[in-house]
Formats: C-alpha cells, sequence, structure tokens
C-alpha cells in the first residue's frame, strides 16, 4: 500500500449536478478525514470517520454533503446540487489510533479538485 | 477558537541558503503540531510531527522546534535546494475531550529557491 488513493482527482461539473469523490486510505488506518482546500488558503477540517463511524462533522458540511464509510475501508464524499462556492480540492487524510492516544500523524491524499461551472 | 498564523506568506531565496519559516497559534492547548509540504495541484507531504511534549524534531534538512507556551513553531530549512520549492503549511491538533483532534492549518507560506 503506497499510501491515501483519492478519485477522481478532477472533476468538472455544471451548477446543480451532484458528485462524489472516493478516497482508499492506507490500510491499517482506522482513522479517515475530509478536508477542503481553497486557493491561498490551508485545508479546513469537514469530517471525520473512526472505522465506519462518523464521530464529527463540522459546520462548513452543509445538507447537501454527505459522507460515507460503509466497511470502515474506504469513504466517499457526496455533494449534491453542487454550486458554484463548492469548488476547492477536497482532501482526504488517515491516521492510525494509537494505544493510548487519540491520534497520530495525518497522511493525506492527492486530493480531488472540483470545479463547479 | 484556534487561529493558526503563518509568517511570512511568500518567500524567495538562491540556493544554498539556510532559512527558517515561522508558525503562530492561538490557544497554546494542543496535543501536536505537524509541518508538511504541498506542490501545486497536489496533496500534503507530511514532514514532521511534534508532540506537545516535544521541543523539536529533525529529519535529515529539515528541524522543526515547538513552544508550546508562546504559541509558536518554527521549520529550519539547511541549505536549500531548488527541490525545495513548495507551499509549507503548519497544522496543530488540538486538545478536546471527545474531538477527533482534526487539524487547524494555516494559509501556508510559499517557497521559492532560485537555483
Amino acid at each position: 500500500d503506497t499510501g491515501v488513493s483519492q478519485d477522481p482527482r478532477h472533476k468538472i461539473t455544471k451548477r446543480g449536478q451532484n458528485v462524489t469523490f472516493r478516497c482508499d486510505p492506507i490500510s491499517e488506518h482506522n482513522r479517515l478525514y475530509w478536508y477542503r482546500q481553497t486557493l491561498g488558503q490551508g485545508p479546513e477540517f469537514l469530517t471525520y470517520f473512526q472505522n465506519e463511524a462518523q464521530l464529527e462533522k463540522s459546520r462548513l458540511l452543509s445538507d447537501r454533503f454527505s459522507a460515507e464509510r460503509p466497511k470502515g475501508s474506504f469513504s466517499t464524499l457526496e455533494i449534491q446540487r453542487t454550486e458554484q462556492g463548492d469548488s476547492a480540492m477536497y482532501l482526504c487524510a488517515s491516521s492510525r489510533l494509537l494505544a493510548g492516544a487519540n491520534t497520530g500523524e495525518l497522511f493525506f491524499g492527492e486530493g480531488s479538485r472540483l470545479t463547479v461551472l | 477558537k484556534q487561529e493558526v498564523t503563518q509568517i511570512p506568506a511568500a518567500l524567495s531565496v538562491p540556493e544554498g541558503e539556510n532559512l527558517v519559516l515561522n508558525c503562530s497559534f492561538t490557544d497554546s492547548a494542543i496535543y501536536n503540531l505537524q509541518w508538511f509540504r504541498q506542490d501545486p495541484g497536489k496533496g500534503l507531504t507530511s514532514l514532521l510531527l511534534i508532540q506537545s511534549s516535544q521541543r523539536e524534531q529533525t529529519s535529515g534538512r529539515l528541524n522543526a522546534s515547538l513552544d508550546k507556551s508562546s504559541g509558536r513553531s518554527t521549520l529550519y530549512i539547511a541549505a536549500s535546494q531548488p527541490g525545495d520549492s513548495a507551499t509549507y503549511l503548519c497544522a496543530v491538533s488540538e486538545i478536546s475531550s471527545g474531538s477527533a483532534r482534526q487539524l487547524t492549518f494555516g494559509s501556508g507560506t510559499q517557497l521559492t529557491v532560485l537555483p
């Protein structure tokens, strides 16, 4: 396993369409995160899974956004009725829960860049 | 609310120079601090992770320090090379019960090393 994998790398869509991104984390990592990054800014936290449970969601994650991790392995992030303001890089990261600690080092994928026309 | 600031926003240096990138955070109750590198259009590559109990971490030509009480971290790059050109991001993970300990990022420092 060479790292966190995201698909597709680029997506161009028209406003109002639905899009779905997929993330495959590093195989032994039980924590998975989604972040969003706009040009010139650092990434912003969207949501987090521990195994298959979605344990935290940011206020940035509107009702049009839904994330799943059905079997505790890969995850999907769906955006319904896309808006131009959704244009951004969507980054997935994973980490391994360390014994006696609540987080370890985060490893990021290459990201999925969304452009909404 | 935690805020992370990185100064300068952009830096250009000649090859071979040693340089320091700065990161400050407003809430010193952090769990760890991580430095990342990001190339244009790419994802983030983890460089160094410093736990709150540590003062510094080193990896090759990189050295990161942490002063939790003053809310500061620095990333020192020795003998810079053109291949070091990228955006460097600092991120902190906070102490918060029940939290995912997600990272709060700065906006980054865009480094250009001139040959």
